[in-house]
């Protein structure tokens, strides 16, 4: 059964950095993109970032870019967003979402629980 | 790179049929035929509903269809029930290889 369990959200002040964790069981994990998608409180959904199978290619919303990072550690089964930069508008549920697809795809059957991210100070 | 225009809401009484409309640009709807739809209930994760515009995963009732004609994608939902009342999004592929949402749609069965 694929699982996806996202960890590492809370509260951070505006400027502030923060690391968050999808810890993926129940498929091959390195044979897989993995993305990021988040909705902000009361609103819709937002693709924030995607990375191959073997990290080696990434992909960011304009939104995002040059602030978050994406990366993923295969030996551990575990995909990563380092947001730096934070700002009110950060604001969000974050997902980790998986097609089981080895390209960056829109379908996403598994996703996680979500994890809140709060920028405020 | 800017949200895929749906409307903001839609309704219908059981037994009714739906359309709920996608609409992009030739770099992103138009411009390649991935595009799925989600479904997502108050505060559950979305589920995926149609992939590749109309193709449906394993599980996913046949009441749901989806189409495409130029850059407008389209969800059909026919023979409407009181479950299907939830927010609908599509998602399509760029050409920048990111991936856009729409803003989303109310469903609500009356």
């Amino acid at each position: 059964e694929v699982q996806l369990l996202e960890s590492g959200g809370g509260l951070v002040q505006p400027g502030g950095s923060l690391r968050l964790s999808c810890a993926a069981s129940g498929f091959t994990f390195s044979s897989y993109a993995m993305s990021w998608v988040r909705q902000a409180p009361g609103k819709g959904l937002e693709w924030v970032s995607a990375i191959s199978g073997s990290g080696a290619s990434t992909y960011y919303g304009d939104s995002v870019k040059g602030r978050f990072t994406i990366s993923r550690d295969n030996s551990k089964n575990t995909l990563y967003l380092q947001m730096n930069s934070l700002r009110a508008e950060d604001t969000a549920i974050y997902y980790c979402a998986n097609g089981l697809m080895p390209i960056v795809t829109t379908k996403f059957d598994y996703w996680g629980q979500g994890t809140l991210v709060t920028v405020s100070s | 790179q800017s949200a895929l225009t749906q409307p903001a809401s839609v309704s219908g009484s059981p037994g009714q049929s739906i359309t709920i409309s996608c609409t992009g640009t030739s770099s992103d709807v138009g411009g390649y035929n991935y595009v799925s739809w989600y479904q997502q209930h108050p505060g559950k994760a979305p589920k995926l509903m149609i992939y590749d515009v109309s193709n449906r995963p394993s599980g996913v009732s046949n009441r749901f269809s989806g189409s495409k004609s130029g850059n407008t994608a389209s969800l059909t939902i026919s023979g409407l029930q009181a479950e299907d009342d939830a927010d609908y999004y599509c998602c399509s592929y760029t050409t920048s290889s990111t991936l856009v949402f729409g803003g989303g749609t109310k469903l609500t069965v009356l």
